[in-house]
């Protein structure tokens, strides 16, 4: 089943602890990207990757890290985390060829920030 | 900066046509795109305008006009299961910016 994951999808951490939310997609898709949800707010792009090595910031990139290492994974690192990253984090990814700009998006990940 | 205008919430009854807008201010064109969102779901990809006038896609469409910074996503034939957020995005493929959503509720 063509599909993105992410893991955990669900997490409550403390200020300052390290984390990695990581993002995978099976349908050789070049680009991906990282949003965050919050209410109001809509989904802001953090960080976007057209290829492998290649990434470029969103909107909201502080605080935040990613790498493209292989075509299919794309980490969200969040050095030290703080409470106002508290939010919902989709990975999403997407394939130029078909000329719909058609992103495919992940369950989400319910991230808390004590 | 760059946004993209929606209406916070919409209601319609079943079998109703709704028409929820968007207008943008960007800089560049690259395409409107609709996305539709369930609670607690992830967002799913309904239409993308490149260029001006209808697409059709179901009981969805969406219109586009360039000249006036405008979009709108038309739902026909109004079902309880399109009671959701939608959103616009502006934007090709890597980059993409989102309205802020539209509250659908569809009664009964």
């Amino acid at each position: 089943e063509a599909q993105v994951t992410q893991n955990p999808r669900y997490l409550i951490t403390v200020t300052g602890k390290k984390l990695t939310v990581t993002c995978s997609q099976n349908m050789n898709h070049e680009y991906m990207s990282w949003y965050r949800q919050d209410p109001g707010l809509g989904l802001r792009q953090i960080y976007y990757s057209m290829n492998v090595e290649v990434t470029d910031k969103g909107d909201v990139p502080e605080g935040y890290k990613v790498s493209r290492k292989e075509k299919r994974n794309f980490p969200l690192i969040l050095e030290s985390p703080s409470p106002n990253q508290t939010s919902l984090y989709f990975c999403a990814s997407s394939l130029t060829a078909t000329g719909k700009h058609e992103q495919f998006f992940g369950p989400g990940t319910r991230l808390t920030v004590l | 900066g760059q946004s993209l205008e929606q209406p916070s919430e919409v209601t319609a009854v079943e079998g109703a046509i709704v028409q929820i807008n968007c207008t943008y201010q960007t800089s560049g064109f690259y395409g409107l795109s609709w996305y539709q969102q369930h609670d607690g779901g992830a967002p799913t990809f309904l239409s993308y305008n490149a260029l001006d006038g209808l697409e059709e896609t179901g009981r969805f469409s969406s219109f586009l006009s360039r000249s006036d910074s405008y979009g709108y996503l038309l739902l026909q034939e109004l079902q309880m299961k399109d009671s959701a957020s939608y959103f616009c995005a502006w934007g090709n493929t890597d980059k993409l910016i989102f309205g802020t959503g539209t509250r659908l509720q569809v009664f009964p």
